[in-house]
């Protein structure tokens, strides 16, 4: 079963504090990604990584990092959250760069 | 650098009519597209793709496309809607093109289908 699984699917942090949403994947995809999804501004991505160690900026990476140690494994970090960083997180895959993206189904974040 | 426009942030239609969700693109060499449907609560899921060739393409659940290259556009249709089509289609462009890649999506068209 080809899916993308996102750990938790809902949390509340406080302002300033550390926050880990974690991505797998069990397709063998090359490149992962990090999405963030708001109202009337549809997906912004965040991150993209094409393999192993090899991570890219995407659009709004501002206030965030990731971290890609295995293929099938890709994190996402922000450090001292801040209120505007309240959101739906999506992360994705897809076997190559342009081939179709598969989904996961949110992490629901909100920063208070 | 490449964009899509979906220009009907929202569009309501009748169960059992016709359907027609607009797309226009812009890139420079002719993109790879997809739409992709959310359901509330879910992540996005692909309904259909177009890389080459017949520029009809067949999706998921009576949907299909069409790619105009002289219009820039790619257009969802789906002949007789059901209440459960109701949820946000994003139409999304990608070109591959090494670290200047990415996919870019539409801000998405909420579907309404009244009874």
């Amino acid at each position: 079963d080809m899916k993308v699984t996102q750990m938790p699917r809902y949390l509340i942090k406080r302002m300033g504090e550390n926050v880990l949403l974690e991505c797998g994947q069990d397709m063998s995809h090359e490149t992962m990604y990090w999405y963030r999804q708001d109202p009337g501004l549809g997906l912004q991505l965040i991150y993209i990584s094409y393999d192993v160690d090899s991570n890219s900026e995407g659009d709004i990476p501002k206030g965030y990092r990731v971290s890609r140690k295995k293929r099938e494994h890709f994190s996402l970090i922000l450090d001292s959250a801040k209120t505007n960083q309240t959101s739906v997180y999506f992360c994705a895959s897809s076997y190559r760069v342009y081939t179709e993206v598969f989904f996961g189904k949110g992490t629901r974040l909100t920063v208070v | 650098a490449q964009s899509v426009t979906q220009p009907d942030a929202r569009v309501t239609v009748s169960e059992g009519a016709s359907l027609q969700l607009r797309c226009k693109y812009s890139s420079s060499v002719t993109p790879y597209l997809f739409w992709y449907v959310q359901y509330p609560r879910q992540g996005l899921q692909l309904l259909l793709k177009y890389y080459s060739g017949d520029p009809v393409v067949q999706g998921v659940n009576g949907f299909e496309a069409e790619f105009s290259k002289s219009n820039s556009s790619f257009h969802l249709r789906k002949a007789s809607v059901h209440w459960s089509d109701s949820a946000v289609y994003f139409c999304a462009v990608s070109v591959s093109g090494g670290s200047n890649y990415k996919l870019t999506f539409g801000k998405g068209t909420l579907l309404t289908v009244t009874p």
